[in-house]
């Protein structure tokens, strides 16, 4: 089945250090990527997404290229913010007919110090 | 648009009572769908609508859950017999499905706590 590993956290960062968080996925098919982020006391927001090979995602400074021939979805930021301190979700969704489901990884959470 | 709404935020019952969570999704959204959260884990799927029929369920949800969306915008999930290992967060999220895009938007969350 579907399964999505990422790195475990916590992640602690100095302010406008570079931020690699990995993400690799197992699937059949063709899935579209996700990452998503929830802040303290928020909901999940989509960040960005990547729906084929070679697709790069971006939003807000984040990045994150899809690499079929590693099965990776990497996010990457060059200078990270106290503002980016959040719980950062990868995420795939099938590309099967009737299969609309998220199958998420466990989170990495992103501490980012003055 | 007001996003995706859930009610109650919080909830704390004893063990064997039933709860009953909604969600509101954001307007024209024909796609609903239930995730559960606990601690240190992503989202789990646990079923989903298009409009009012339930198309899709995981073996997460036992014949304890039940789950409804009778006119296919607001929609309920109803925990009977609550056990201490249905404490978690439950999440709504809603998407619009066309050819253009099929983000989920996800509500704030309903914290449950069982005793």
């Amino acid at each position: 089945g579907n399964s999505v590993t990422q790195m475990e956290g916590p992640v602690t960062l100095s302010e406008e250090a570079f931020l690699t968080i990995n993400c690799t996925y197992t699937a059949t098919g063709y899935p579209s990527l996700f990452w998503y982020v929830q802040y303290p006391g928020e909901g999940l927001q989509l960040l960005l997404k990547a729906t084929k090979a070679d697709d790069k995602g971006s939003n807000k400074g984040f990045e994150a290229t899809y690499r079929k021939e590693t099965t990776s979805f990497h996010l990457e930021k060059g200078s990270v913010q106290v503002s980016d301190s959040a719980v950062y979700f990868c995420a795939l969704r099938h590309s099967g007919a009737g299969s609309y489901q998220l199958t998420f990884g466990k989170g990495t959470k992103l501490s980012v110090i003055p | 648009d007001t996003g995706v709404s859930q009610d109650p935020r919080h909830k704390i019952t004893k063990r064997g009572q039933n709860v009953t969570f909604r969600c509101d999704p954001i307007s024209e959204h024909n796609r609903l769908y239930w995730y559960r959260q606990t601690l240190g884990q992503g989202p789990e799927f646990l079923t989903y609508f298009q409009n009012e029929a339930q198309l899709e369920k995981s073996r997460l949800l036992s014949d304890r859950f039940s789950a409804e969306r009778p006119k296919g915008s607001f929609s309920t999930l109803e925990i009977q017999r609550t056990e201490q290992g249905d404490s978690a967060m439950y999440l709504c999220a809603s998407s619009l499905e066309s050819g253009i895009g099929y983000e989920q938007y996800f509500g704030p969350g309903t914290r449950l706590t069982v005793t």
